[in-house]
């Protein structure tokens, strides 16, 4: 499967835990996404990765958050001292930049966080 | 802000028949402009995009039309397929300062019938 992956697929943590999501995009794609999405919602940007670079940071992406991308190549997502509001689906996506005749990006299946 | 809107929480058709979805925006540094379709439990699936500078762009049954002076955008659907049933999300990309997102709506959740 070439495709955006995503793990782990479903948490359940406790409020005050830290959790910590995987993504491995598609491998020549230098751009990489994080968006959250809540019920009755569409995806809600996080952050942006062109290579190992973070270049935009949403003001959803509170201090309890961080996320990186070394070697341009995989992505972490970490939730500091979860609160019982991050519950959401945490998706990742990933594109080829712009120029190149590409201009959709490809979703991952998300994981699913749920703070208890 | 909601820069992007569905204003059709659903809609229902009978397999066979056109279903149209539409999205309005209210950003004119909008560039693209793409649907989603996104199944329960699974991320979102791209189905079609269009430039903000063409007015129209067709793949097999679906397809976007663009009306930059009202800043509205539909999806065409014909002919609709009980399979095409999920939620269909309109997206708009920008691209400022070096970074680029996407935008999306709340979704518009279509049904076919049998």
């Amino acid at each position: 499967d070439t495709g955006v992956s995503q793990n782990p697929r479903h948490k359940i943590t406790k409020r005050g835990q830290n959790v910590t999501f995987r993504c491995d995009p598609i491998s020549e794609h230098n751009r990489l996404y994080w968006y959250r999405q809540t019920l009755g919602q569409g995806p809600e940007f996080l952050t942006y990765f062109q290579n190992e670079a973070q270049l935009e940071k949403s003001r959803l992406l509170s201090d309890r958050f961080s996320a990186e991308r070394p070697k341009g190549s995989f992505s972490t997502l970490e939730i500091q001292r979860t609160e019982q509001g991050d519950s959401a689906m945490y998706l990742c996506a990933s594109s080829l930049g712009l120029g190149q005749g590409n201009t959709e990006a490809f979703f991952g299946q998300g994981t699913r966080l749920t703070v208890v | 802000d909601q820069q992007v809107k569905q204003n059709s929480p659903s809609l229902s058709v009978q397999e066979g028949r056109i279903s149209i979805l539409n999205c309005d925006y209210t950003n004119s540094m909008f560039d693209y402009f793409l649907w989603y379709k996104k199944y329960p439990a699974e991320g979102p699936t791209f189905l079609i995009s269009i430039s903000s500078i063409k007015d129209k762009n067709e793949d097999g049954r679906f397809t976007v039309f663009l009306n930059k002076s009202a800043k509205h955008l539909s999806l065409h659907i014909v002919p609709s397929q009980p399979g095409d049933s999920a939620v269909y999300f309109c997206a708009a990309r920008i691209t400022q300062g070096g970074s680029e997102k996407l935008v999306f709506g709340k979704g518009t959740k279509l049904t076919v019938n049998p």
